[in-house]
């Protein structure tokens, strides 16, 4: 079964920390990666999208790395702001092979920046 | 440019009542999908469209409809709503069909089934 699976499920960090986020995944036959943020109560938008080739992707603060072969993806946040607090959703597409979904969410990570 | 358009943004329904969702994708985007996005579920996947025809559908009752319009726009519709339905629906369009088209997504709309 194609499966996501984010760690930690919530994280509380002070403004300017750095934090990582993880995720595994089971999805097979494997696509490509993204990682979303979610701020509350609106749609996720995209930060990064890695296809089985690339090991690392960044978009200024965010630097998302991808390990094909352990099926393991982490995104890292430097320097963290207030306005990183949000939700950060880790989804894996397969190959389009006209099943179902494409995508498959993980649960996501709630992150709170304090100061 | 404008984003991803949905509405309405908040909704309150009855429990039997049918409800109709809909969404706007970015002008020259032809693939819309929708979501559900529950606290215990996370985002699941209702359906895709492209070219009026949905491509793809996902794991839930036959309650759940959509459709799509010449113009991209697209619609989904539940009928005889439970409680269970209470939900952010969110709609995401891309350019095309397949694999690799990044997916923008709208606010969502609100639903709450009392």
């Amino acid at each position: 079964k194609n499966q996501v699976e984010q760690s930690p499920q919530s994280l509380i960090i002070l403004e300017g920390k750095n934090c990582t986020l993880q995720c595994n995944y089971t999805v097979s036959p494997f696509s490509n990666l993204r990682w979303y943020k979610q701020d509350t109560g609106r749609g996720p938008v995209s930060l990064t999208i890695m296809t089985f080739s690339e090991n690392t992707k960044s978009n200024g603060r965010y630097t998302a790395t991808l390990d094909a072969d352990t099926k393991q993806s982490s995104l890292h946040i430097t320097a963290s702001q207030l306005s990183d607090s949000a939700s950060y959703i880790c989804v894996v597409s397969i190959i389009n092979t006209g099943t179902a979904s494409k995508l498959t969410f993980g649960t996501g990570t709630r992150l709170q920046v304090t100061l | 440019k404008a984003g991803v358009t949905q509405t309405p943004r908040y909704l309150i329904k009855t429990r039997g009542q049918q409800v109709t969702l809909s969404c706007s994708p970015i002008s020259g985007h032809r693939s819309v999908s929708w979501y559900q996005q529950t606290p215990g579920q996370g985002l699941q996947f209702l359906f895709e469209y492209f070219s009026e025809t949905q491509r793809n559908k996902g794991n839930f009752p036959g309650r759940f409809s959509g459709r799509q319009f010449s113009n991209s726009r697209s619609e989904m519709n539940v009928s005889t709503l439970e409680l269970g339905d209470s939900a952010l629906y969110l709609c995401a369009s891309s350019l095309a069909w397949g694999d690799g088209y990044e997916q923008y997504f709208g606010p969502g709309t609100r639903l709450t089934v009392t």
